[in-house]
């Protein structure tokens, strides 16, 4: 089935430094891909949608300066946490998909804590 | 715009006891329904999807969902369940075409041998 690899799986760094989150279709032509942010028990929120080779569309309360999305390929997005904080510290989760009739399919996540 | 509800946030059940887990969703269109599944320690892992036609719709593991349009519903269901069922369910819901998935809060599922 569909791959869709998320690095790295976990990461920790300090308070005002950024972070990158890869995230890559390993054997599809993701067009769409989305990022989503869980916290502790609670349900995937969706940050913000990308399509290649344009600008993400992001959620409501996401600050797009913050949240760096880049999409320049059909099998790579990235998401960069700039300035980061510990109210980031959460997981993010990327998931793609490559027709409008498709299924989504997640990555693995990356825990990020910031100290 | 869309939102799911999932009533269940924490379920015990024995093994082979029946499982049904509750999912009402609010969107004004056509939509696409999904139950994902999240092992512990794992990604999140498609478990059943409806599109469109019948409205009963069998997945993988012996998991089923029946999709009631006039209740909004989407419940999922398995006849006996087993302790490899222990996960966190989500269902969730977009509209056509290349909308965002919403997902419900999740339901805990934990099943004692």
């Amino acid at each position: 089935g569909a791959v869709v690899s998320q690095h790295p799986s976990w990461v920790i760094c300090k308070s005002g430094t950024s972070v990158k989150i890869e995230c890559r279709s390993l054997d599809f032509q993701a067009t769409t891909m989305f990022w989503y942010r869980q916290f502790p028990k609670q349900s995937l929120m969706l940050m913000a949608t990308s399509n290649e080779g344009s600008k993400a569309t992001y959620e409501q309360g996401v600050e797009k300066d913050k949240f760096l999305i880049n999409h320049a390929s059909l099998t790579l997005s990235t998401l960069t946490v700039t300035s980061a904080h510990p109210e980031d510290s959460s997981f993010y989760i990327c998931s793609a998909t490559d027709r409008e009739a498709s299924p989504l399919h997640f990555g693995n996540g990356t825990r990020l804590t910031v100290t | 715009a869309q939102s799911v509800s999932q009533h269940n946030h924490h379920v015990i059940l024995s093994e082979a006891a029946s499982l049904e887990l509750g999912c009402n969703y609010s969107y004004g269109g056509t939509v696409n329904l999904f139950w994902y599944v999240q092992y512990p320690g794992q990604h999140l892992q498609l478990l059943l999807k409806y599109f469109s036609g019948d409205p009963l719709v069998k997945g993988i593991k012996g998991f089923e969902a029946e999709f009631i349009k006039s209740k909004f519903s989407f419940n999922l269901r398995k006849p006996s369940v087993q302790w490899s069922d222990t996960a966190e369910y989500f269902c969730a819901v977009k509209g056509t075409g290349f909308q965002k998935l919403v997902f419900g809060t999740g339901t805990r599922l934990l099943v004692s041998p």
